[in-house]
């Protein structure tokens, strides 16, 4: 089945500590977004790819970057982890960009920093 | 500005039961409306969308929404509740027309569901 993966799924780090976060899907969707969810708290987007065009937004902080080295695949990285990017992880995609796409999510992954 | 409520943090009801979360919309053009469903420790799975035509839009597991133009509504139903529905839900939002060739999704602060035996 077509699917969006996310590794791992659980994820512990240290305070400062830089730590990936990756996603694969086999969609073949344009479109991969990044979001950070927090206790139960809607999601809140990082950034998104447009095919190989990086969107940022503007409040995300400068601590998390992205990389996407193919359409399969979107790394995120957290260069150094504080206490308060603990939260779930999620990644998505869709088609296209356009207003009536549906976004598919992964499973996500949890992040603690210790 | 797009935004979206979900003015009930929880609902409680009945297995067996029908169910209702609300969702209200605001958007400058035309709305594009989404559900989606989180179990614990799991990513948000799509339910359904309205993109345009019949107000009723049914989805995945049973679940409907009915948009409502006039009172800016998209209330996720069904009409008979499980036990296994108890979810986290998200109503979101896309607004049109398109702003520097992408408008993002806006999600509600959520509605637990709870369906008690």
């Amino acid at each position: 089945d077509a699917m969006v993966i996310q590794n791992p799924r659980y994820q512990v780090t240290q305070f400062g500590k830089p730590v990936t976060l990756s996603c694969s899907q086999t969609l073949n969707h344009n479109v991969m977004y990044w979001y950070q969810q927090k206790s139960s708290q809607a999601p809140k987007l990082l950034f998104h790819y447009y095919d190989k065009d990086f969107n940022n937004e503007a409040d995300t902080p400068d601590n998390f970057q992205s990389r996407r080295p193919n359409t399969s695949f979107c790394f995120l990285d957290i260069r150094s982890p504080g206490l308060g990017d603990a939260a779930m992880y999620l990644c998505a995609t869709s088609s296209l960009a356009g207003a009536t796409d549906t976004q598919y999510f992964g499973p996500g992954t949890r992040l603690t920093v210790l | 500005a797009q935004s979206v409520a979900q003015p009930e943090d929880q609902v409680n009801v009945a297995e067996g039961n029908p169910l209702t979360v609300k969702c209200t919309y605001s958007v400058s053009g035309n709305p594009y409306l989404f559900w989606y469903v989180q179990y614990p420790n799991r990513g948000l799975q799509f339910l359904l969308k309205y993109i345009t035509g019949d107000n009723l839009v049914k989805g995945s597991y049973g679940f409907e929404a009915e948009f409502n133009k006039s009172q800016t509504s998209f209330h996720l139903k069904k009409p008979s509740a499980l036990v296994s529905d108890s979810a986290l839900y998200f109503c979101a939002v896309r607004d049109s027309p398109l702003i520097d060739g992408y408008n993002k999704l806006i999600f509600g602060a959520g509605t637990r569901l709870a369906v008690h035996p």
